[in-house]
Parts: C-alpha cells; sequence; structure tokens
C-alpha cells in the first residue's frame, strides 16, 4: 500500500512564524505536490517536484516555498505565516509512468494561524 | 488554462441512483479522473477514463465526451457511506499537474 504521511494533522501558528509542513511519501514516487484546500474552491496546487530539489510553481505559489533534498521528502514552507494562510494542507505523490494521472495524497494538515 | 466546473451540492437518498457532472475548458488532455473525499479524509482515486464513453467499476461508472466537453460520475445503489466530496480532475498534455474541480459534495440520506 502507497503511504504518504505528513508530520502533523492539526497545527497553530501565530501571524510572521515561519512554517515547516513535512511530507513523506513510501513508493519511489517521482512526483510529489503540495495542494491547499478552501471550502467552495476546491484543491488548488501551491507547488510540485518532478525529481530531487526539482520544483515548479503550482497555481498558487504566493506565500510559499519548498524544499526536496530527498527523493521520498517533499517539505512545505510557510516563510511568514499569514491569516489567509489558515486552510488544509494536502501532499499527494505519484509515478512517473503516464499518464500519472493516479495521486496518493496524505491525510492533510489543518493548518491555523492566528 | 483549464478550468473544470461542478455542482456544489447535491442530494439523494439510499438506494437511489445520481449522476455528478463536470464541464470544462481545455483541451489536450490525457482524459479524466475521478477521486472521493470523506469528511476529514484524505482525496482518494476512484475511476480514470482515458477514452470517450463509459466505464464501469462496481456501482460506480465515469463517462467522458471529449466533443462536448463533458462528463460525468454515475453512482448507483446508493449507500450512506458514498456520502463525500467527489472531485473531476484532468492532466493536460506537457503538464506534470493535475487540474481538479471545484468538488460536489453528495449527502445521501436514509
Amino acid at each position: 500500500d502507497v503511504k504518504v504521511t505528513q508530520s502533523s494533522r492539526y497545527l497553530v501558528k501565530r501571524t510572521g512564524e515561519k512554517v515547516f509542513l513535512e511530507c513523506v511519501q513510501d513508493m519511489d514516487h517521482e512526483n510529489m505536490f503540495w495542494y491547499r484546500q478552501d471550502p467552495g474552491l476546491g484543491l488548488r496546487l501551491i507547488y510540485f517536484s518532478y525529481d530531487v530539489k526539482m520544483k515548479e510553481k503550482g497555481d498558487i505559489p504566493e506565500g510559499y516555498s519548498v524544499s526536496r533534498e530527498k527523493k521520498e521528502r517533499f517539505s512545505l514552507i510557510l516563510e511568514s505565516a499569514s491569516t489567509n494562510q489558515t486552510s488544509m494542507y494536502l501532499c499527494a505523490s505519484s509515478g512517473e509512468t503516464e499518464p500519472a494521472i493516479e495521486q496518493y495524497f496524505g491525510p492533510g494538515t489543518r493548518l491555523t494561524v492566528t | 488554462g483549464q478550468s473544470l466546473e461542478q455542482p456544489s451540492e447535491v442530494t439523494a437518498v439510499e438506494g437511489a441512483i445520481v449522476q455528478i457532472n463536470c464541464t470544462y475548458q481545455t483541451s489536450g488532455f490525457y482524459g479524466l479522473s475521478w477521486y472521493q473525499q470523506h469528511d476529514g479524509g484524505a482525496p482518494t482515486f476512484l475511476s480514470y477514463n482515458a477514452l470517450d464513453g463509459l466505464e464501469e467499476t462496481g456501482r460506480f461508472s465515469s463517462f467522458l465526451s471529449r466533443s462536448d466537453s463533458y462528463g460525468y460520475l454515475l453512482l448507483q445503489e446508493l449507500q450512506m457511506k458514498d456520502s463525500a466530496s467527489y472531485f473531476c480532475a484532468v492532466r493536460a498534455y506537457g503538464f506534470q499537474k493535475l487540474v481538479f474541480g471545484t468538488g460536489t459534495r453528495l449527502l445521501v440520506s436514509p
């Protein structure tokens, strides 16, 4: 079974804090993704990575950065958390075998910024 | 860019059949996929239509018509456990990322 784990289920941070969200997958997948999910807006892609040290911006990268130093680990960084970054954050991974449309999601981190 | 539209909410009773539509504005994509997400849970992959037509997997079927820019997920013999949000998604040629629809919340009542 593919397993994608995220470091925390719930996180409360203060405005201006630096926040790290960690994601680990155990299926040797090349592709990893970070989404945020807000009511009525569906899943929006923040960043993704298709290889170690490679990253590409998604649809809403502003205020976020990512790091992928090892194949199994993809980190999302909020450099200076703001209240509008309060959201559910979902990590996902997929293999590179085309069409690579099946993504495996972690349980999510519900982040509250006060 | 790509956009996928879904109804925000659908309600039905146990044992009924429900259809969740997905209309999209995109071209040159691999196919239409569907994900299910229960409250508090992670999205999980349900189905994928690479070609036009109907794909059946147990109580769930999915349909794609590229000429009509339209697809749907059909759920038969509804059960309470089918209450969840359902998302359609596409991956455009030349891109690694999936684009998800806004999601449809299905409420199944007794």
